[in-house]
């Protein structure tokens, strides 16, 4: 398809377990962006890349916490020792940067992972 | 550290009515100003957005209003119809670096 694909769309995990979220971006979009939506809550920052390198990692709420891209393309989001607070949407989002340097501004966002924790 | 306020968190609008959504925003250094519109089940979408060189910004029925001193800006939508209920996002960066900061979101019913 011509959007940003997520998978899994939905992951039901036990408390403890690892989980891998997958991100594919448009093509050609250079910048990669990992949210978080809880119930009821806005969109939170995790992370940004841009190629393979991630100049924005702010948002990574702990060291369990981690997401690499590889190829300049897909993102995996890698969330291990899963505590029931981690249930949320993990939404990806990718941009297309200018030939200024500068990112366009829109974010075509995925329909996201939905994780919950038991 | 909210850095974009928004309000109201619901709202209900009759057919053909206006609704109007506002955020307040605190870093100056902001320079976008987007709104996005998220169904359920899928992710947002871009509805409109502003840039603070202008104080207001039209695209059909969907206008932000925009003012600088106050650091406050708004989307209003005209002739509200069913299919505009949804949850609509407010959001603000700085610089050529899209890190967006969101609002906590406001879910519109409009009612037919």
């Amino acid at each position: 398809g011509a959007g940003v694909s997520q998978s899994p769309s939905n992951k039901v995990t036990e408390k403890g377990k690892d989980v891998e979220l997958r991100c594919d971006p448009i093509s050609g979009h250079t910048a990669l962006y990992w949210y978080r939506q809880s119930l009821g809550q806005g969109l939170e920052f995790l992370i940004y890349f841009q190629g393979n390198s991630a100049p924005d990692k702010s948002g990574l709420p702990s060291d369990r916490f981690s997401a690499e891209r590889t190829g300049g393309s897909v993102s995996t989001l890698t969330i291990q020792r899963t505590q029931q607070e981690d249930s949320a949407v993990y939404l990806c989002a990718s941009s297309l940067r200018s030939t200024s340097g500068q990112n366009t501004g829109e974010l075509f966002f995925g329909e996201g992972s939905r994780l919950t924790v038991l | 550290q909210q850095q974009v306020k928004q309000s109201p968190q619901s709202l209900i609008v009759q057919k053909g009515g206006i609704s109007i959504i506002n955020c307040a925003y605190e870093n100056t250094a902001f320079d976008y100003f987007p709104w996005y519109q998220q169904f359920p089940g899928k992710g947002p979408a871009l509805l409109i957005a502003i840039r603070p060189d202008v104080s207001e910004k039209k695209e059909g029925r969907f206008t932000i209003s925009f003012n600088k001193s106050a650091k406050q800006f708004s989307l209003h939508i005209m002739d509200s119809q069913p299919g505009d209920s949804a949850t609509y996002f407010c959001a603000a960066s700085k610089g050529g670096f899209q890190k967006l900061v969101f609002g906590t979101g406001t879910r519109l019913l409009v009612s037919p």
